[in-house]
């Protein structure tokens, strides 16, 4: 089975201007989310969507950094504006749902978009 | 807010040799999730502990979470090349269980 996709693999924007990176889940699973990865460094959380709420998005660095996942499955993270310190990889990754008891599911990401801001 | 610390930041060995990673949170976990990273990679993930004192082991790799689960470690015996990446440790803050903090990571390299 295919697993998280993200398109574009890169992309190189000039400041200012407004970025689109598309990520689509594994089939069926409820869980999304998307990270910043910033060079040298782990992936810091960005947002969390179940189905298509978000239920959280205090890791978005900025009102310039919105996300979307209208119908559930396919999620855009969109950058307005882009500034140079905005150039990192970011990550989505899904997972099926979420577990009680103290356990998480695993997370599932994909390749990942490398922006470069100049 | 909760930070997860990881040592050391890099460690080069030649193959062969065994590479352990230590993991410390400012916080309690629930769980504590292990992902390694290849260069150019994404983050695929290894294991989840959730029990205090939890053993887990895969092959050459052994996991470890502490008694008082603010603390994990991954040891890995006679190392390959196959081995090279980044290991990050994570574990759930800020109140929930979805949300991770990711540590800094362990690059490992491995010399053949």
């Amino acid at each position: 089975g295919a697993g998280v996709s993200q398109s574009p693999r890169y992309k190189v924007a000039k400041r200012g201007q407004d970025v689109a990176l598309r990520c689509d889940p594994i089939s069926g699973h409820v869980s999304l989310f998307w990270y910043q990865q910033a060079l040298g460094q782990g992936p810091e959380f960005l947002t969390y969507f179940q189905n298509e709420a978000q239920l959280d998005k205090s890791g978005l660095p900025s009102d310039r950094f919105f996300a979307e996942r209208p119908e559930g499955s396919v999620s855009t993270l969109k950058i307005q504006r882009t500034q140079q310190e905005d150039s990192a990889v970011y990550l989505c990754a899904s997972s099926p749902g979420l577990l009680a008891g103290g356990a998480a599911e695993t997370q599932y990401f994909g390749p990942g978009t490398r922006l470069l801001v100049l | 807010g909760q930070q997860v610390m990881q040592i050391p930041q890099y460690q080069h060995v030649q193959e062969g040799e065994d590479f352990t990673t230590y993991c410390n949170s400012s916080t309690t976990l629930s769980n504590i999730q292990w992902y390694k990273q290849r260069p150019g990679g994404h983050p695929v993930f290894l294991i989840q502990l959730v029990k205090s004192g939890e053993v887990k082991k895969q092959k050459r790799l052994t996991f470890q979470f502490g008694e008082a689960k603010k603390n994990s470690s991954l040891h890995i015996t006679a190392t390959q090349t196959t081995d090279v990446g980044t290991y990050f440790c994570a574990g759930p803050g800020g109140g929930s269980n979805y949300k991770l903090t990711f540590g800094k990571g362990t690059l490992l390299t491995v010399n053949p």
